[in-house]
């Protein structure tokens, strides 16, 4: 069964850099489909953040782009998200998730992470 | 980017009810929506894919149809374990975007 499971502070401070990891277990990475981060500040609605394919090609929301990386490490079968100079608007629950999509699959986030609450507090 | 504009925003039903839950999107995505449902402090759950497509392990009482830019979700009878907000999400291109969210709350 395919799992997923952030990692991170939940504070970090304006202006500086959220650092959030995700652990895939289940299913390698490197054996395809995209891998994304999606946010929901508190009494929200769901944001998608960007995605990264397994060969490390990103695709990222024009909103956050400026700001936003995403990298893959197959052989610890992570994939990671930092985002620069957070502000407060930046507080949320962070999610992780496999995007099957492609090839046969066609089922775009059918396995999420339980997310993980960053705070951007002095 | 593709707007998709969800409605209602919240909705009041009871156990057994028919409820319908609208999507609609400003341009084509063929059948690129999925629909999912989420409780409190919990992740999403993918429910329904490329507009039609039941997910495994849910409910037959959950179904989805398309008409143009104008995608639907169903539920044939309410169960209590239903009362959940709802979210339609586009994928035929990046950015990916969500629906503002439908909150089923008990009538």
């Amino acid at each position: 069964q395919v799992q997923l499971q952030e990692s991170g502070p939940g504070l970090v401070k304006p202006s500086e850099t959220l650092s959030l990891t995700c652990t895939v277990s289940g299913y390698s990475i490197s054996s395809g489909y995209y891998w994304g981060w999606i946010r929901q500040p508190p009494g929200k609605g769901l944001e998608w953040i960007g995605n990264i394919y397994h060969s490390g090609n990103t695709y990222y929301n024009p909103s956050l782009k400026s700001r936003v990386t995403i990298s893959v490490d197959t052989s610890k079968n992570q994939f990671s998200l930092k985002l620069s100079s957070v502000t407060a608007a930046d507080t949320a629950v962070y999610y992780c998730a496999r995007d099957c999509n492609g090839g046969s699959c066609y089922h775009n986030f059918d396995y999420w992470g339980q997310g993980i609450l960053v705070t951007v507090s002095s | 980017d593709i707007q998709m504009t969800q409605s209602p925003s919240t909705l009041s039903a009871s156990v057994g009810d028919r409820v319908t839950i609208t999507c609609r999107a400003s341009q084509s995505i063929s059948s690129w929506l999925a629909w999912y449902q989420q409780k409190p402090g919990k992740a999403p759950k993918l429910l329904i894919y490329k507009a039609s497509n039941l997910e495994s392990g849910v409910p037959s009482r959950f179904s989805g149809s398309e008409s143009g830019t104008e995608f639907t979700l169903t539920i044939s009878s309410l169960q209590p374990d239903d009362f959940a907000t709802y979210y339609c999400q586009q994928y035929n291109s990046f950015p990916y975007t969500f629906g503002q969210g439908t909150k089923v709350e008990v009538k």
